[in-house]
């Protein structure tokens, strides 16, 4: 597809349990975003990959998040031990380039629920 | 860091009006302003963006105006219609780091 394409749409799990979250950006886009965004809110900043270098990891909230990008392509955003709190719509992003004034396209979310 | 306030957060407007949406922000090293239209279910899309150098900007019945002095942005929707009914997203960017930092949005309703 020609978008951000992030899967599944909607997860709901048991408080404890670990759970992945998929994102395939443009085809093209170097660097990719995860936000976080909880109900009626705006969007939090969570992680940047650009290219090759280190990610910028300073929006995780714990230690119980964590993110990978392989390939220069695809990321998966990992939650350990997960909390109630953790609940909400969970986006990613891409942009052709990590420059700040690039424009960043969104997918359609994963929606987390913890029960 | 970087704080971006936005108002109103509710906005009721007629079909056929103007609305206005109006963003702040703190760090005058910021120099990317874009918004983003999101529907239910569905991930923010953007709808226009403007860079510092750069005063104002249209997009047919959409226009953005920047007043770095002031550090504000506003995003002007001319001629209404239901179909932009949505919430709408200020956000703000600067050199030194790439991601965004986002308005709390506006919940817009145009009524036909």
């Amino acid at each position: 597809g020609a978008g951000v394409s992030q899967s599944p749409s909607n997860k709901v799990t048991e408080k404890g349990k670990d759970v992945e979250l998929r994102c395939d950006p443009i085809s093209g886009h170097t660097a990719l975003y995860w936000y976080r965004q909880s109900l009626g809110q705006g969007l939090e900043f969570l992680i940047y990959f650009q290219g090759n270098s280190a990610p910028d990891k300073s929006g995780l909230p714990s230690d119980r998040f964590s993110a990978e990008r392989t390939g220069g392509s695809v990321s998966t955003l990992t939650i350990q031990r997960t909390q109630q709190e953790d609940s909400a719509v969970y986006l990613c992003a891409s942009s052709l380039t990590g420059s700040s004034n690039q424009p960043q396209h969104f997918g359609d979310g994963t929606r987390l629920s913890i029960l | 860091g970087e704080n971006v306030e936005q108002h109103p957060s509710t906005l009721s407007v007629q079909e056929g009006d103007s609305a206005v949406i109006k963003c702040t922000y703190s760090d005058s090293a910021s120099n990317y302003f874009p918004w983003y239209k999101q529907e239910l279910g569905k991930g923010p899309q953007l709808i226009i963006d403007i860079r510092s150098n750069v005063g104002e900007k249209k997009d047919q019945r959409i226009a953005v105006t920047l007043n770095k002095t002031a550090k504000h942005f506003s995003l002007h929707i001319t001629e209404t219609q239901p179909e932009d009914s949505a919430v709408y997203f200020c956000a703000a960017s600067k050199r030194s780091q790439g991601n965004l930092i986002f308005g709390k949005g506006t919940k817009l309703s145009v009524k036909p």
